[in-house]
C-alpha cells in the first residue's frame, strides 16, 4: 500500500520561502505522477503542480512563476518549492500520487502558516 | 471562484439518497475524466469516484458516478451519518492546462 508523508516547516515568514518534501513508501516514485494539492483554511482543494515519473513538470498558471516541484528518486521524494509567501499562501498543503486520470493516494497533510 | 461549480451544501436523512451536481465546460469535463473525493472532517480527501464512474477498491457500491456532457453527478444511497462531509469534483481543464477543482460540497445528514 502506498503511504505518502509530507514534511516541512509549519511556519514561515512573508516574502521567504516554502519548502516542503514528501516521502513515499510502498511504492516507487519512478512511476506514476506525483502532485501538490493546497487547503486554506475552511477552503477548497486548490491544485498546485505535479511531477512526472520522467520529471516533466506541470504547474497551475497563477502559481508558476513561484513554484518548483522536484524529485529524488534515490531518496523516495518528491518536493515543493513556492517562493515569495504571503498570507493568502497559507494552508494545509497535501503531497499525492496521481495527477494524470485522478489522485489516488493522499498524504495526511502538513499546515503551513505564512507570518512574521 | 472554482472553474467546476457545485453547490455549497446538500442534506439527507439516514437512509436517503442524495445527489451532488459538478458543472464545467467543454473544456473540462466535455472532454476528460471527472473524479471525485470524500475529505471527512479534520481527515485528508479521499478518492471515492474515478473516471467518471469507477469505485476503487473498498469504496462500497453506495457511491456511485455519472457524466453527461459537461456535467458529471455523485449519487449516495442508503445514507449513513458516517457520510458527512464535503465532497468534491475534479477534472483535467484542456484550456487552462490545469487540474480544476470543485468549489466542495458539504454533505449534512440529517
Amino acid at each position: 500500500q502506498v503511504q505518502l508523508q509530507e514534511s516541512g516547516p509549519g511556519l514561515v515568514k512573508p516574502s521567504e520561502t516554502l519548502s516542503l518534501t514528501c516521502t513515499v513508501s510502498g511504492g516507487s516514485i519512478s512511476a506514476s505522477y506525483w502532485s501538490w494539492i493546497r487547503q486554506p483554511p475552511g477552503k477548497g482543494l486548490e491544485y498546485i503542480g505535479f511531477i512526472t515519473h520522467s520529471g516533466r513538470t506541470n504547474y497551475r498558471p497563477s502559481l508558476k512563476s513561484r513554484v518548483t516541484i522536484s524529485a529524488d528518486t534515490s531518496e523516495s521524494q518528491f518536493s515543493l518549492r513556492l517562493t515569495s509567501v504571503t498570507a493568502a499562501d497559507t494552508a494545509v498543503y497535501y503531497c499525492a500520487r496521481g495527477g494524470y486520470h485522478n489522485f489516488d493516494h493522499w498524504g495526511q497533510g502538513t499546515l503551513v502558516t505564512v507570518s512574521s | 471562484q472554482s472553474v467546476l461549480t457545485q453547490p455549497p451544501s446538500a442534506s439527507g436523512t439516514p437512509g436517503q439518497r442524495v445527489t451532488i451536481s459538478c458543472s464545467g465546460s467543454s473544456s473540462n469535463i466535455g472532454s476528460n475524466t471527472v473524479s471525485w473525493y470524500q475529505q471527512l472532517p479534520g481527515t485528508a480527501p479521499k478518492l471515492l469516484i474515478d473516471s467518471n464512474n469507477q469505485r476503487p477498491s473498498g469504496v462500497p457500491d453506495r457511491f456511485s458516478g455519472s457524466k453527461s456532457g459537461t456535467s458529471a453527478s455523485l449519487a449516495l444511497s442508503g445514507l449513513l451519518s458516517e457520510d458527512e462531509g464535503d465532497y468534491y469534483c475534479a477534472t483535467w481543464d484542456d484550456s487552462l492546462k490545469t487540474w480544476v477543482f470543485g468549489g466542495g460540497t458539504k454533505l449534512t445528514v440529517l
